[in-house]
């Protein structure tokens, strides 16, 4: 009954080289966020998307892209990763607030390593 | 701008032994909504209550309780009885509630918790 996933759980780049952690959900949400969590530190939103909307958070690197195909996935590009970018990244679902969304639904997460 | 301020970064007790996190937040907004997850060594980080600015009404579910004081601008967490599997790392997060689309969350800085048996 998992209701957002994340693949895969553990993801190795090598720095520079393209990746990308994938993100689904069975909630039917139409809101998606995308947030990176460095070690011992609160997790730091990166973009959400609201259906096709897509609400880039103002310090959130180029490096960074996002892709949301349908209502069920969505994506996290990386461009170019680099030492810095070694995290776990969250995503999470909720409803909008104009439907009484307000709680976010987190996935296991991706822990990115990069070499 | 909002802020959220868990000022306890780690605590450690032993197992019995009741806990109380601390959370203080600001916000300009009249309308907001409080939170707090439980991340688990695993990763995932699971909701475990929201309380509206307008509900000061305090809740306890189970072990769990949360004090809401608008006046001074905290939302406190208590777990009775600690148990080891309540050892995790907890945040308290605000939302506000101006936005039509998604639902932004500032987030404290966290607080871990050491049950030891």
């Amino acid at each position: 009954d998992a209701m957002v996933i994340q693949n895969p759980r553990y993801q190795v780049t090598q720095f520079g080289k393209p990746v990308t952690l994938s993100c689904s959900q069975t909630l039917n949400h139409n809101v998606m966020y995308w947030y990176q969590q460095k070690s011992s530190q609160a997790p730091k939103l990166l973009f959400h998307y609201y259906d096709k909307d897509f609400n880039n958070e103002a310090d959130t690197p180029d490096n960074f892209q996002s892709r949301r195909p349908n209502t069920s996935f969505c994506f996290l590009d990386i461009r170019s990763p680099g030492l810095g970018d070694a995290a776990m990244y969250l995503c999470a679902t909720s409803r909008d607030l104009t439907s009484g969304g307000y709680e976010q639904y987190f996935g296991p997460g991706t822990r990115l390593t990069v070499t | 701008a909002q802020k959220v301020t868990q000022a306890q970064t780690e605590i450690s007790v032993v197992e019995k032994e009741d806990v109380t996190l601390d959370c203080v937040y600001e916000t300009r907004d009249t309308t907001y909504y409080l939170f707090w997850y439980k991340q688990p060594p695993s990763g995932e980080l699971v909701f475990l209550i929201r309380r509206n600015s307008f509900d000061e009404q305090n809740e306890i579910s189970g072990r769990y309780s949360w004090n809401f004081q608008k006046s001074t601008s905290s939302f406190n967490f208590t777990i009775t009885a600690s148990q080891v599997v309540d050892s995790a790392v907890y945040f308290c997060a605000l939302s506000e509630a101006r936005r039509a689309a998604g639902n932004k969350l500032t987030f404290g800085g966290g607080t871990r918790v050491l049950v030891k048996p």
